[in-house]
């Protein structure tokens, strides 16, 4: 059964680079590695998504070794803004969890 | 636009009266799903589908029905609430097919059992 860890919580500062990084055990050949973004009381929101290498978008980049057992989630110049709960859930089991709890702080 | 929502988005009730939350979907999604978030314990799944008559158990089904008659819609049926039923409920819906998905969420139904 598919299964992601990721760390509870992070600190950072406003203007600093922030890399969230999730194990994915077991994860399927065909599986895709997805990011969400849950603000308080707001449903989660798709942020990235990626199978191998690298993905960059307006909002964040994706880096996915070759042996895709981690992803890392990079938040480039973080604002007081990007402090929300980040999710790694595997694709088969839609199993959210804890997530990540980013904090930023002025 | 693209979206799914909730209804009620705040609702107040008493032990053991019945009440549906409704989700309803316009992106013609095969898959929805009902999450509920605590403190502390995250998002956990209640009950997802697949299809139309297609439903499953998710991580925390005790408590709870729910059903998909229509494509676009999936109701949580709580028949006798409870207050450790107090939680704050998404719904969220995917389409079916390979490669990646993205699941959207509706904006929450915050429910309080007296």
């Amino acid at each position: 059964l598919a299964k992601t860890t990721q760390p509870i919580s992070m600190d950072s500062y406003e203007g600093q680079e922030v890399n969230i990084t999730c194990s994915h055990n077991n994860i399927a050949t065909n599986d895709y590695i997805t990011w969400y973004q849950q603000f308080p009381s707001q449903g989660p929101r798709f942020i990235i998504q990626g199978y191998k290498t690298k993905v960059t978008n307006e909002v964040a980049s994706l880096f996915i070794p070759a042996d895709r057992k981690s992803s890392t989630l990079s938040l480039p110049r973080v604002s007081l803004s990007d402090t929300a709960v980040y999710y790694c859930p595997p694709q088969e089991a839609l199993i959210f969890g804890k997530g990540t709890t980013l904090s930023v702080s002025s | 636009e693209a979206q799914v929502t909730q209804n009620p988005r705040y609702l107040i009730t008493v032990t053991g009266k019945k009440l549906t939350v409704t989700c309803s979907q316009n992106m013609n999604h095969e898959y929805m799903s009902w999450y509920r978030q605590d403190p502390g314990l995250g998002l956990r799944q209640i009950y997802y589908s697949m299809n139309v008559e297609v439903t499953d158990k998710g991580d925390v089904p005790e408590g709870y029905k729910v059903s998909r008659k229509e494509k676009r819609n999936f109701p949580l049926i709580l028949e006798s609430p409870s207050p450790n039923q107090t939680s704050l409920y998404f719904c969220a819906s995917w389409p079916q097919g390979e490669g990646g998905h993205e699941q959207f969420f509706g904006p929450g139904t915050r429910l309080t059992v007296l």
